[in-house]
């Protein structure tokens, strides 16, 4: 699979891959995250989130991995599909506002 | 089905003038929002609101107007002082506000002239 290291606005990974996407937050005071997915035209989707008091959760193909050592977020999706291509938010809550980050645009490759 | 409408999914106004934008819930979700999107951006805070008869400035609420008369409804309404307001406008709804994940509805293009 394809891993960056630092947060890039665009992801080219080949079908069957797993996508590592990631995310730097900003406030140390933030206790809950969130990972989005957004197809053109339409609203945010949930994916997963997580709570400051975890390091890592899994769901159906993703992961969210949290270290708030280095205020740092990360999605990884196994096996990537066709219709995993879209952008990626990551957002961060502090008390009622949720703050988005700027994105990242996943492409699949067939 | 329960979810969140906006409407329309495209508006057209001229300069000058006042645009209300509608978002309604059927969650019975406490809290509800408004963001905007330029392209190829992320996603900032215009309002919130955690309660009926309630609501809280975002990041960019200037030019902006929001009402919380009911518990449902959470409309936008984009004035003249607004110097940009070609954008796309996501309603969001949650059941609580905190530790909870927003639910979307599918936007609000504007465009103004």
């Amino acid at each position: 699979g394809e891993s960056v290291g630092l947060h890039l606005p665009t992801l080219s990974v080949q079908e069957g891959d797993n996508s590592i996407i990631n995310c730097a937050y900003s406030n140390s005071a933030s206790d809950y995250f969130i990972w989005y997915k957004q197809e053109s035209g339409k609203g945010p989707q949930f994916i997963i989130d997580i709570r400051s008091n975890m390091d890592k959760r899994q769901g159906q193909r993703v992961t969210v991995l949290l270290n708030k050592t280095v205020k740092h977020l990360s999605l990884q999706i196994a096996a990537t599909q066709p219709g995993d291509s879209a952008v990626y938010f990551c957002a961060e809550q502090v008390d009622y506002k949720l703050s988005f980050g700027a994105g990242t645009t996943v492409t699949v490759r067939a | 089905d329960g979810g969140i409408t906006q409407s329309p999914k495209y508006l057209f106004r001229k300069e000058g003038q006042n645009v209300t934008l509608s978002c309604e819930q059927n969650l019975n979700h406490d809290a509800m929002y408004w963001y905007r999107q330029d392209p190829g951006q992320g996603l900032r805070l215009i309002y919130y609101s955690q309660i009926v008869n309630d609501f809280q400035k975002g990041d960019i609420a200037e030019g902006y107007s929001v009402s919380r008369e009911k518990k449902e409804s959470f409309p936008l309404t984009v004035t003249s002082a607004q110097k940009n307001p070609t954008a796309f406008y996501l309603c969001a709804s949650s059941p609580t506000g905190v530790n909870s994940p927003l639910h979307f509805g599918n936007g609000t293009r504007l465009t103004v002239t």
